[in-house]
């Protein structure tokens, strides 16, 4: 059964750079069937798309998002990883892991999430 | 951009059919999938491209998408399926996920 896991700090200062991980077990994150993609959920609020990554390493965002974003790929962990920049408090949400499939985008394994809150 | 608009609510009676819409230009000609989400958990497909139905979800959930509209119908809804539904459409490998629409099982 895939498991996806994020891992990252809780709380990131404001200014500063969000980082996170997501470990992947139980398949292969080198499969040319999926993407590998990050979204975050603000406290209350709906689900925001933040990107994702094939497994050529090619890269896509979120307009909204493209210049504070980078997500890349580690094939010899199994994982990859997200790195925002110049976080401010609208920041703050609950970040996804996820798999999404190449036909049809669906995101059909998603980590549990964890809170990242920024802080002044 | 590309938007997709749902219904911030939709209310339904135990037993009776809910059903959300989801608009966006030319939404028929993408694929679309929806999702729900219960509270302090993550989102889970309930239906994908279009029409399909993942293994485990029951068959009251059904899907269609056309035109300008994609549809997530629940037949005989019962009150586990209060949650925040969303639906979402992949274009040239871009994710967009609608505002969400929370279903209330009066």
């Amino acid at each position: 059964q895939l498991q996806l896991q994020e891992s990252g700090p809780g709380l990131v200062k404001a200014s500063e750079t969000l980082s996170l991980t997501c470990i992947v077990s139980g398949g292969s994150i080198s499969s040319s069937r999926y993407y590998w993609g990050w979204i975050r959920q603000p406290p209350g609020k709906g689900l925001e798309w933040i990107g994702n990554i094939y497994s050529t390493g090619r890269t896509y965002y979120n307009p909204s998002l493209k210049s504070r974003v980078t997500i890349s790929v580690d094939t010899s962990k199994n994982q990859f990883s997200l790195k925002v920049t110049s976080v401010t408090a609208a920041d703050t949400a609950v970040y996804h892991c996820a798999r999404q499939e190449a036909v049809a985008g669906t995101n059909d394994y998603w980590g549990q999430g964890t809170l990242v809150t920024v802080s002044s | 951009s590309y938007e997709l608009t749902q219904p911030p609510s939709v209310s339904v009676s135990p037993g009776q059919t809910a059903s959300i819409t989801c608009s966006g230009d030319k939404l028929g000609n993408k694929y679309a999938c929806w999702y729900q989400q219960k509270p302090g958990q993550s989102p889970v497909v309930v239906i994908y491209q279009d029409t399909k139905r993942p293994s485990g979800i029951p068959e009251r959930f059904s899907g269609s998408n056309s035109g300008n509209t994609a549809t997530l119908t629940i037949s005989g809804t019962q009150a586990m399926d209060e949650a925040d539904y969303y639906c979402q459409a992949w274009d040239s490998s871009t994710v967009i996920f609608g505002g969400g629409t929370k279903v209330t099982v009066l």
